[in-house]
């Protein structure tokens, strides 16, 4: 299947672990991003990569790090996770040329406990 | 600072009949606008999108209308559909803003049998 896909879909962790989630496109893509959706149910864009370049970085704790092997994926690692990091992850990709549209991938939900 | 917004958190319309969901924004610079639709569990699908020098854009069931001197947009389904009911994020991108989308609060809509 085409599409963008997230793994773990759900995560749950203990304060203070480091965990990392995975985004994968196989659309032919060249631009990914991860989003946040928070409890207040707001989508704020994270961090955007284009050809393993990051190009977006929004006001994001360093303890978040995104790292692009490829331009087919880009996997978000999360130092010393915090409470206030428990919320719904989601991985988007578009397509080359400066489509505007993106493709989100099903979302992981990570809980801090 | 809440650039995009969507002022209604729920709509409950009859099968058959018209979904109007509404959207503001406060940035003269976005110059396109998207509409995504979400089921729980399941990340945004896009639905349609607009540029700025349109006012209007249809496909299928779906229209979305731009009034860009009042900053406004609208997305209308008809006939509405059992199947519609979701949650509907707008979105929008400014050129040049590395293609950063900045989300609405989303609207949920009910369409009752």
């Amino acid at each position: 299947d085409t599409a963008v896909s997230q793994t773990p879909k759900y995560l749950v962790t203990q304060m203070g672990n480091d965990k990392s989630i995975k985004c994968e496109q196989n659309l032919g893509h060249d631009t990914m991003y991860w989003y946040k959706q928070d409890s207040k149910k707001f989508l704020k864009i994270m961090f955007s990569y284009n050809n393993k370049e990051l190009i977006i970085n929004e006001t994001v704790p360093n303890r978040f790090s995104p790292k692009s092997p490829d331009k087919a994926h880009l996997n978000l690692h999360i130092n010393s996770l915090e409470l206030g990091d428990s919320a719904v992850y989601f991985c988007a990709s578009s397509r080359p040329g400066g489509a505007r549209e993106q493709f989100f991938g099903p979302g992981t939900r990570l809980t801090v406990l | 600072d809440q650039q995009v917004k969507q002022n209604s958190p729920s709509l409950s319309v009859q099968e058959g009949r018209i979904s109007i969901l509404n959207c503001d924004y406060t940035n003269s610079m976005f110059d396109y606008f998207l509409w995504y639709k979400k089921y729980p569990a399941e990340g945004p699908t896009f639905l349609i999108s607009i540029s700025s020098i349109k006012d209007k854009n249809e496909d299928g069931r779906f229209t979305v209308f731009l009034n860009k001197s009042a900053k406004h947009l609208s997305l209308h389904i008809v006939p509405s559909q059992p199947g519609d009911s979701a949650v509907y994020f707008c979105a929008a991108s400014a050129f040049g803003g590395a293609q950063k989308l900045v989300f609405g609060q989303g609207t949920r809509l009910t369409i009752n049998p």
